[in-house]
């Protein structure tokens, strides 16, 4: 079974950018959509965007501006870049497996705290 | 793109049944199978419990079930379980090739 783990700098500065890496252990990148998504503290989810293997990507439009997903296969890792922060984008990441194109997330990372803050 | 509609709170017995809504548009749940549906424990990462509007993945228990009709998907638990208290989430695919969450239900087992 596939796992994920989340990793990156716990505090952001605003207008900086928020760098993120997933690292998928266990199974392979190949063939599947691996997504982003967030939780704002005491929020719902948000979804941020995803990536194929092939590096085919679609983006959550109300952050498609500010969001770069790209992907290592030879290091199994998928990577979130997001840029010009603000204390909105304080949230929990999570990265996910997705079963298909807009199918459902099966497998999850734990989650990694972003804090925007000066 | 705006996030599914859900009851922002439902609440049962023990043993009780209860449904969760989960209303969209024709531009999403209406129009796809890519309804899914998830369980948050607090602290925790979602779970998945439903996934194509009404397939239950392996190991999840059959107390849970799912529908939709037309624009609106549902999520039932039948004979609740304190265990079963905890926040769910729906999404699903969307015509902009994007994917668009529910605002969330608190379910609270009296």
């Amino acid at each position: 079974q596939a796992q994920l783990q989340e990793s990156g700098p716990g505090l952001v500065r605003p207008s900086e950018t928020l760098s993120l890496t997933c690292t998928v252990s266990g199974g392979s990148t190949i063939d599947y959509y691996w997504s982003w998504i967030r939780q704002s503290p005491g929020e719902g989810l948000e979804w941020i965007g995803h990536i194929y293997s092939s590096g085919n990507t679609n983006y959550n439009p109300s952050l498609k501006s500010r969001v770069t997903l790209s992907m290592d296969t030879s290091k199994s890792q998928v990577s979130l870049k997001m840029t010009s922060v603000t204390a909105a984008d304080t949230a929990v990441y999570y990265c996910a497996r997705e079963l298909g194109i807009g199918d459902a997330f099966d497998v999850w990372g734990q989650g990694t705290l972003v804090t925007v803050s000066s | 793109q705006s996030a599914l509609t859900q009851p922002a709170s439902v609440s049962g017995s023990p043993g009780q049944s209860i449904t969760i809504s989960c209303t969209g548009t024709s531009r999403d749940v209406g129009g796809y199978i890519y309804v899914s549906w998830y369980q948050q424990h607090p602290g925790k990462a979602p779970k998945l419990i439903m996934s194509e509007v009404k397939n239950r993945p392996s190991g999840v228990s059959d107390r849970f079930s799912g529908s939709k009709s037309g624009n609106t998907a549902s999520l039932t638990i039948s004979g609740l379980q304190a265990e079963d208290e905890a926040d769910y989430y729906c999404s699903s695919y969307t015509s902009s090739n994007s994917v668009v969450f529910g605002g969330g239900t608190q379910l609270t087992v009296l």
